[in-house]
């Protein structure tokens, strides 16, 4: 079964300081990744996908995330962390599932941020 | 206004009475979802609907019901809610039938069962 694991739950990270949030997944087949962030009180936004080609892919907000299909895994990075940064973040995979698209998501990391 | 809109925001309900979610998106996606959101195990999708009159059952369906009779609105109704539904729920739309196509989410409706 397609599953996504986060293994941080809880990342604090200083403004300025680089960012990499963990992402490991299972699935079967070539799998297309996700990455939202949650702001507090709001719904879910898209940050990046990644599908086939290039395993760095690029996203709003100055992220990037890279594939390696060896180790299952889809981390997402940021250079230089900014106060607003501070959200949760989940990971997804697709799978197909009937007729359809689902997401099965990860049960995030929440980021705080220091000034 | 356009994009994908939830009702109520807020909504707080006894055990064992009958609560409706609704969502309403302007954009004609074909696709529509709904999640519940709890600490621990992120979003579980709960129905989805690929089309007017087509649902089908997601990962934890039990006690929940959905309609879809127009393209635009997908209610969750809780037919008699129990404390263990209390919950943040977030609808979803989605355009095209690939799992590559992104997901527009609500902002959610905070339910709370006393």
């Amino acid at each position: 079964a397609q599953s996504v694991t986060q293994p941080d739950i809880h990342i604090t990270v200083s403004e300025g300081a680089s960012l990499e949030l963990r992402c490991n997944y299972s699935y079967g087949a070539t799998p297309y990744l996700f990455w939202y962030v949650q702001s507090p009180g709001q719904g879910l936004q898209l940050l990046l996908k990644y599908f086939s080609g290039d395993t760095l892919v690029q996203g709003i907000k100055g992220f990037e995330a890279e594939f390696k299909r060896s180790q299952s895994s889809f981390n997402l990075r940021k250079p230089s962390v900014h106060w607003s940064d501070a959200a949760e973040y989940f990971c997804a995979v697709g799978a197909r599932g009937g007729a359809t698209n689902k997401l099965i998501f990860g049960t995030g990391t929440l980021l705080a941020v220091q000034p | 206004d356009a994009g994908i809109t939830q009702s109520p925001r807020y909504k707080i309900t006894e055990t064992g009475r009958q609560v409706t979610l609704m969502c309403h998106q302007t954009w004609s996606h074909s696709y529509m979802f709904w999640y519940r959101q709890d600490l621990g195990h992120g979003l579980r999708l709960i129905y989805y609907s690929a089309a007017a009159d087509i649902t089908d059952k997601g990962e934890v369906p039990d006690g929940y019901v959905v309609s879809r009779s127009k393209t635009e609105n997908f209610p969750l109704t809780l037919e008699s809610a129990t404390r263990s539904q209390t919950s943040v729920y977030f609808c979803a739309s989605s355009d095209g039938t690939g799992i590559y196509n992104e997901q527009f989410f609500g902002p959610g409706t905070r339910l709370t069962v006393l």
